[in-house]
C-alpha cells in the first residue's frame, strides 16, 4: 500500500516568507509526527498528533512554527517569517498508535532552503 | 538528550555479518530498544525492537544483554544496500513517550 507522502519534495524560499509543508500519513494511522533534520542538529522531534489533537508540541523551536491536522489525516506544518536557520529536511511519520510500541513509518521529507 | 551511545562509524565486508553495538546503561525497566536506519536522502526506516528477549525478523536480529544495559543489532549477510546510518533508540510505551529521540547513530559502510 501507499506509504507516507510529503509535498513539496523541495522548497526554496526567501527569508521572511511563509511556507507550508504537507504530510499525508498512511491510511488508518492515528498518530502523526513531524521531525526535522539539519546538518548541525541531527534528527529532532517537532510535534506529535493523536487524531486531530497535538498533545506534544514540545519540539517546536519558536512561535513561528505551527502545525495542524484535519480529519485525522493530512497535516500541514507552517513556518512563518522563515529564517536561514530553518533550512533543513522536514520529515513526517505516522503510526497506528502513539502510545504503543508501534513502529513509525517515515515519509521522504521536504527539503527546505531559506535564502 | 539521547540515552544511547553508539560508535560513530563502522565498516563491514559485503556478505559478512554486521554487528552494531549500542550502550544504554541507564535504560528503565519499561523502555524498549528500537533500531532504525536511514539510507542517504531517505526518511528513517524501522528495523526491529525488543524489551528483554532477543528478537529476529526478516531484516535483522537484536541481541539484548541480560542486564539490558547494551544491545547489538546483527545484519546477518550485509549487502551494499545496507550502507546507512543506524540509530539505536530507547523508548517507553504510554502517554508522554510517543516521540523518538535520535542520537548521532553509527554510519555503517559495506565494503564490496
Amino acid at each position: 500500500g501507499a506509504g507516507v507522502s510529503q509535498s513539496p519534495s523541495n522548497k526554496v524560499t526567501e527569508k521572511g516568507k511563509d511556507v507550508e509543508l504537507r504530510c499525508d500519513p498512511i491510511s488508518g494511522h492515528t498518530a502523526l509526527y513531524w521531525y526535522r533534520q539539519s546538518l548541525g542538529q541531527g534528527l529532532e522531534f517537532l510535534i506529535y498528533f493523536q487524531g486531530n489533537s497535538a498533545p506534544d508540541k514540545s519540539g517546536l523551536p519558536s512561535d513561528r512554527f505551527s502545525a495542524e491536522r484535519t480529519g485525522g489525516s493530512v497535516s500541514t506544518l507552517t513556518i512563518q517569517r522563515t529564517q536561514q536557520e530553518d533550512s533543513a529536511v522536514y520529515l513526517c511519520a505516522s503510526s497506528f498508535s502513539g502510545t504503543d510500541y508501534n513502529e513509525q513509518f517515515f515519509g521522504p521529507g521536504t527539503r527546505l532552503t531559506v535564502l | 538528550d539521547a540515552k544511547t551511545t553508539q560508535p560513530p562509524s563502522m565498516d563491514c565486508a559485503e556478505g559478512r555479518a554486521a554487528n552494531l553495538p549500542c550502550n544504554h546503561s541507564t535504560i528503565s525497566g519499561n523502555e524498549y530498544v528500537y533500531w532504525y536506519r536511514q539510507i542517504h536522502s531517505q526518511g528513517p526506516q524501522y528495523i526491529i525492537h525488543g524489551l528483554k528477549n532477543n528478537e529476529t525478523n526478516e531484516m535483522a536480529s537484536l541481541i539484548i544483554t541480560e542486564d539490558r544495559k547494551s544491545s547489538t543489532l546483527i545484519l546477518p549477510h550485509a549487502t551494499l544496500r545496507d550502507t546507512a546510518v543506524y540509530y539505536c533508540i530507547v523508548r517507553a510505551r504510554g502517554f508522554g513517550n510517543e516521540k523518538l529521540t535520535f542520537g548521532t547513530g553509527t554510519r555503517l559502510t559495506i565494503i564490496p
